[in-house]
């Protein structure tokens, strides 16, 4: 059965930082490209950025609002996905869902709360 | 930046065709996937390569494309398929992706 399951969300306060966690099991977590998608309160979905399989570069992607603040890593050795979140910001607050592939499977996501 | 357009509400009766539309620019060359969102759950992938439907789900869905547009349909649809929309897709570059803005089905 492929789970993911999201960890690491929370309170924080403006310019803070948060790092979460997403744990696979089920699939081959190695050979698949991973996502972050978000979404904010009563609002539609956002990609936030990508990380390619090591066979392909484990090079990242992402969207404008998180460049350079949000960074995406993978442990093949765990099967477990990140997202680091720097400079966090009010409108950064939404649940964080973390897919595989073509967001194919999804998390039930992770909620961020950026407030002072 | 790339944008996917989608109508805001779609209102079909039980048992009708829904039509939900997804336009953007580079639509004739990237695939479109589609999500259903039920509320307070997480998104569920219902077409994937424009026209392709999970194993599992329900024969009513279907995809398609032609030039700019892409429609998900609902042929037959049921009240459990009240939901929100969201088509999905890559810019020319292949490494920025968007979401469309989401169609609310509402079925009655």
């Amino acid at each position: 059965e492929v789970q993911l399951v999201e960890s690491g969300g929370g309170l924080v306060k403006p310019g803070e930082s948060l790092r979460l966690s997403c744990a696979a099991s089920g699939f081959p977590f190695s050979t698949i490209w991973w996502s972050w998608v978000r979404q904010a309160p009563g609002k539609g979905l956002e990609w936030v950025g990508r990380i390619k399989s090591k066979t392909d570069g484990e090079t990242t992607d992402y969207n404008t609002p998180v460049q350079g603040r949000f960074t995406i890593s993978r442990d093949d050795s765990k099967d477990v996905l990140f997202l680091q979140m720097n400079s966090l910001k009010i409108e950064d607050t939404a649940i964080y869902y973390c897919t595989a592939g073509f967001n194919i499977y999804w998390g039930q996501g992770t909620l961020v709360t950026v407030s002072s | 930046s790339y944008e996917l357009t989608q109508p805001p509400s779609v209102s079909v009766s039980p048992g009708q065709t829904a039509r939900i539309t997804c336009s953007g620019d580079e639509l004739p060359k990237k695939y479109v996937y589609w999500y259903q969102q039920k509320s307070g759950q997480a998104p569920v992938l219902v077409i994937y390569e424009d026209t392709k439907r999970p194993s599992g789900n329900p024969e009513r869905f279907s995809g398609s494309s032609s030039g700019t547009m892409a429609t998900l349909t609902i042929s037959g649809a049921q009240v459990e398929d009240e939901a929100d929309y969201y088509c999905f897709s890559a810019d020319n570059s292949d490494n920025l992706y968007v979401f469309g803005s989401g169609t609310k089905v509402t079925v009655l």
